[in-house]
């Protein structure tokens, strides 16, 4: 099983700032097959990044996915107030057997 | 535009068996895709529990394995999740979703990520 180890576990940022969050896999991901998600309180998760870099309909281009192999980054290139949330990785490339992290809370400072 | 929507009852007792439908509208599935379930503990991240094709075949989390049963209803359109033998730990925010898999402008019939996800339901186990 691929284990996902998501840093750090809370991020404090201002609105405007830039946000940096880190996924990485216990082994080599397959075909960067792996998806950032979005969820807010009270609401179910929502697809941001999929393939490691391809953004998901409708998803603003402030976000943006890259990484290979075991380390994978979300960054938020400006912060927007609707932006602080949890966020969650999610490998796929050794299906049938996927995971998720663990999740990283952006908070406002 | 695709939605999915979980029901079912939201108090289960512990022993029992916790049995919720996914409802999809908007979207045939029949179609190539792979629907799965997730869950959510209050307060704690997301963990996988299994997903079904529309055929039937399906694959579950090793950890739940021996508890769960997926099963499709085409006519429907929907599909379903049961889970044996509830204690407290299975207490969650149980969510549906499509899942999807494209790459290179193609999509295919294999497990990947999920989206649409269904506004998910919460079921307490409890006496």
């Amino acid at each position: 099983e691929i284990v996902l180890t998501q840093s750090p576990g809370t991020l404090s940022l201002s609105p405007g700032e830039r946000a940096t969050l880190s996924c990485r896999a216990s082994q080599s991901v397959s075909s960067s097959y792996l998806a950032w998600y979005q969820q807010k309180p009270g609401q179910a998760p929502r697809l941001l990044i999929y393939g490691a870099s391809s953004r998901a309909t409708g998803i603003p281009d402030r976000f943006s996915g890259s990484g290979s192999g075991t380390d994978f980054t979300l960054t938020i290139s400006r912060l927007e107030p609707e932006d602080f949330a949890v966020y969650y990785c999610q490998q796929y490339g050794s299906s049938p057997q996927i995971t998720f992290g663990q999740g990283t809370r952006l908070e406002i400072k | 535009q695709v939605q999915l929507q979980e029901s079912g009852p939201g108090l289960v007792k512990p022993s029992d068996t916790l049995s919720l439908t996914c409802a999809v509208s908007g979207y045939s599935i029949s179609s190539s895709n792979w629907w799965g379930w997730i869950r959510q503990p209050p307060g704690k991240g997301l963990e996988w529990i299994g997903y079904i094709y529309y055929s039937g075949s399906t694959y579950y989390n090793p950890s739940l394995k021996s508890r769960v049963t997926m099963s499709v209803d085409t006519s429907k359109n929907q599909f379903s999740l049961k889970l044996s033998s509830v204690t407290a730990v299975d207490t969650a925010v149980y969510y549906c979703a499509r899942m999807l898999h494209c790459s290179g402008g193609s999509c295919y019939p294999r497990p990947g990520w999920f989206d649409p996800w269904g506004q998910g339901t919460l079921v307490t186990v409890s006496s």
